[in-house]
C-alpha cells in the first residue's frame, strides 16, 4: 500500500539557517504530494503541493520539488524564523489507487531558536 | 478566507456513550473526510464522503462509525458506543477537487 516516510524529529535549527526536511513516498499509481503545517494546539494547514513529477511547490519561502526518480518531496527553506516552528506532514494522495484520501508520514516537529 | 470549522472543539465523553462531531465544510466543496490523530501519532485516514455517499473507508472506520450530510452544510461523523481508544483529535477537511483538501482546527475526543 501506499507509504510515506519522513526524517525523524525534533529538528532543532537557529534562527535563519537552511532547513530540509527529508521525505520519500511509496505509492501503487502517480501520486499528488503535499506539505501540511501543524502549529502548536492548531489543525493541520495546506503549506504547498505538487501534482506531477518535476512539480515545485512553494509558499511562505518553502519550496520542495516532487522528484518521481527517487520518490522523494523534500522540505526547503532557505531561512528559517522562530515563527516557523511547528510539526510538518508530508502527505500523497493516488488518485490511481482508487481513492483521494491522504496518507501521512509521522510528522517532524521543526524548533527554531533565536 | 473560506475556512473549515468544526464543533465542539473539547468532547468529554463516558465510555460507551454516543457522540456526534460536527464539521461545516467550504461552501462550494464537494469532497469531505475525517481524519483522527491520536495524540503523538500520525493522522489517520477514517472515511471519505463524494456524492452523498462514503467513497472510501478505512479499517478504523467500522460498525461502530457512521457520517451524514444532514443538510447542504454540516458533515457529521457519529461514534455509537465510544472506547477509550477512540479518544484523539478527530479532523474534518474538505475539498473542491479530489486532489485538495483543506482541514478543520480539529475536535479533542475523550473518552474516560
Amino acid at each position: 500500500g501506499d507509504s510515506v516516510t519522513q526524517m525523524e524529529g525534533p529538528v532543532t535549527l537557529s534562527e535563519e539557517a537552511f532547513l530540509t526536511i527529508n521525505c520519500t513516498y511509496t505509492a501503487t499509481g502517480y501520486p499528488s504530494l503535499f506539505w501540511y503545517v501543524q502549529y502548536p494546539g492548531e489543525g493541520l494547514q495546506l503549506l504547498l503541493k505538487a501534482t506531477k513529477a518535476d512539480d515545485k511547490g512553494s509558499n511562505k519561502g518553502f519550496e520542495a520539488t516532487y522528484r518521481k526518480e527517487t520518490t522523494s518531496f523534500h522540505l526547503e527553506k532557505g531561512s528559517v524564523q522562530v515563527s516557523d516552528s511547528a510539526v510538518y506532514f508530508c502527505a500523497l494522495s493516488d488518485l490511481a489507487g482508487g481513492g483521494n484520501k491522504l496518507t501521512f508520514g509521522t510528522g517532524t516537529q521543526l524548533k527554531v531558536e533565536l | 478566507e473560506p475556512e473549515v470549522t468544526q464543533t465542539p472543539s473539547h468532547q468529554v465523553t463516558q465510555m460507551g456513550q454516543e457522540v456526534i462531531l460536527r464539521c461545516v465544510p467550504i461552501s462550494n466543496h464537494l469532497y469531505f473526510y475525517w481524519y483522527r490523530q491520536i495524540l503523538g501519532q500520525k493522522v489517520e485516514f477514517l472515511v471519505s464522503f463524494y456524492n452523498n455517499e462514503i467513497s472510501e473507508k478505512s479499517e478504523i472506520f467500522d460498525d461502530q462509525f457512521s457520517v451524514e450530510r444532514p443538510d447542504g452544510s454540516n458533515f457529521t461523523l457519529k461514534i455509537r458506543s465510544t472506547k477509550l481508544e477512540d479518544s484523539a483529535m478527530y479532523f474534518c477537511a474538505s475539498g473542491g477537487q479530489a486532489y485538495e483538501q483543506y482541514f478543520g482546527p480539529g475536535t479533542r475526543l475523550t473518552v474516560t
